[in-house]
């Protein structure tokens, strides 16, 4: 496809359940993004691939989040035992090359309701 | 803490005026881009200034770079209600690995009113 994809696009589950979050990057694009929005804030860094690099997983919230990468494109985002306040809008993101702070292009996002 | 802060956090204007929003970071940076999200969803890129400069355009928009106070400024001219959208800064901070990210700021809501 032309731009970032992300599935599903809204997820409504209940407290304690795990979901996973998926996205399908630009083609040919090497590093990839995840951030976490709550209802009227700024974009929280969650995790960050590059290529064959060890991730960057420094803004992941706890151990109940965790992201993998396949085969350099597809990720999922899992959040096991998910908490009312993991509620966020979750944003991928990928940029073509390594670099610092290339331009990043964002999917439309997945809205994440734990009731 | 956030690396980027803008300010003002709201801001509403009439259609035709011009919009300057402002962004404060912490750490050095190698470059700082700007955003618009509309509706809470994706973000659009708008505009990336290296550390290295001070001024850049891109039709309706100017934006200024200070590393010496650490800021930079967005200005919409001629804003039309089409503008309306959240708008974040977005720095990249210099360090010697490979891995790098963006920090994002937490956003001004602008609101252009016919």
């Amino acid at each position: 496809g032309a731009g970032v994809s992300q599935s599903p696009s809204n997820k409504v589950t209940e407290k304690g359940k795990d979901v996973e979050l998926r996205c399908d990057p630009i083609s040919g694009h090497t590093a990839l993004y995840w951030y976490r929005q709550s209802l009227g804030q700024g974009l929280e860094f969650l995790i960050y691939f590059q290529g064959n690099s060890a991730p960057d997983k420094s803004g992941l919230p706890s151990d109940r989040f965790s992201a993998e990468r396949t085969g350099g494109s597809v990720s999922t985002l899992t959040i096991q035992r998910t908490q009312q306040e993991d509620s966020a809008v979750y944003l991928c993101a990928s940029s073509p090359r390594q670099g610092y702070g290339n331009t990043i292009y964002f999917g439309e996002g997945s809205w994440l309701t734990v009731v | 803490s956030q690396q980027g802060e803008e300010d003002p956090q709201a801001l509403s204007i009439q259609e035709g005026e011009n919009a300057t929003m402002n962004c404060s970071y912490k750490t050095s940076i190698n470059n700082l881009q700007w955003y618009r999200q509309n509706s809470g969803r994706g973000l659009v890129h708008l505009i990336l200034i290296r550390s290295n400069e001070r001024e850049k355009h891109s039709g309706r928009l100017r934006v200024t770079l200070d590393t010496s106070k650490k800021s930079s400024s967005l200005l919409i001219t001629a804003s039309r209600a089409a503008d309306t959208a959240s708008y974040f800064c977005a720095t990249a901070r210099m360090n010697t690995g490979t891995a790098s990210k963006l920090t994002f700021g937490t956003g001004t809501r602008l609101q252009v009113t016919l």
